[in-house]
């Protein structure tokens, strides 16, 4: 079956950087498009970033454009979320999601999430 | 960016009830709308995507329709397991928006 665990989240001070992991089973992690989506404690989803199949296109937010970057290791079946100059406002559960299709389309799977708090 | 508005932010139902939930987007995403279910604590579940295909183990009590920019998702009799906080996206365009929500409580 499908399995995604993200790894990665903590408390860290504004200004800093922390990389995010998704190591992924049960499907052809090379073939999907992957997806981070995040929430913000008792707020509602928010979509970060996505990479395609083939990782070379990615589409960010706005907010984050800049500072966080999306990559995958296809030898390893990881998505990874690298971000930087961290604010108050990025402090989410984030969650890492596996697309529908090549170029990601829909979160079909998620993982459970990890929780970033950015506080200082 | 597509702004995904979705109606009414809390729905007060009794078991058995059917329930219809509403999504408008600002811009004509055509049939690419997914719909999620999210229970307290728990990671989203997508429940539907593009035109009205249920994702596996989906019971067939939920139902979904729309195109171009207003969207549904129907719930034929509410059972128990359905309280919970459900979340229109559309993926037709970056970056993909979510709708803020619909939490549907037990009356």
């Amino acid at each position: 079956q499908v399995q995604l665990v993200e790894s990665g989240g903590g408390v860290v001070q504004p200004g800093t950087s922390l990389r995010l992991s998704c190591t992924t089973s049960g499907f052809t992690f090379s073939s999907y498009g992957m997806h981070w989506v995040r929430q913000a404690p008792g707020k509602g989803l928010e979509w970060v970033a996505v990479i395609f199949y083939d990782g070379t296109t990615t589409y960010y937010r706005d907010s984050v454009k800049g500072r966080f970057t999306i990559s995958r290791d296809d030898s390893k079946d990881t998505l990874y979320l690298q971000m930087n100059s961290l604010r108050a406002e990025d402090t989410a559960v984030y969650y890492c999601t596996k697309g529908g299709h090549f170029f990601g389309y829909y979160s079909h799977y998620w993982g459970q999430g990890t929780l970033v708090t950015v506080s200082s | 960016e597509t702004v995904m508005t979705q109606s009414p932010a809390t729905l007060s139902v009794s078991p058995g009830e059917r329930v219809t939930l509403s999504c408008r987007a600002s811009q004509d995403v055509i049939t690419n709308v997914a719909w999620y279910q999210q229970k307290p604590g728990q990671a989203p579940r997508l429940l539907m995507s593009g035109e009205s295909t249920r994702a596996t183990g989906i019971p067939d009590r939920f139902s979904g329709s729309g195109s171009g920019t207003e969207f549904t998702l129907t719930i034929s009799s509410l059972q128990s397991d359905d309280f919970a906080i459900y979340y229109c996206q559309q993926y037709n365009n970056w970056p993909q928006t979510f709708g803020q929500g619909t939490k549907v409580e037990i009356k």
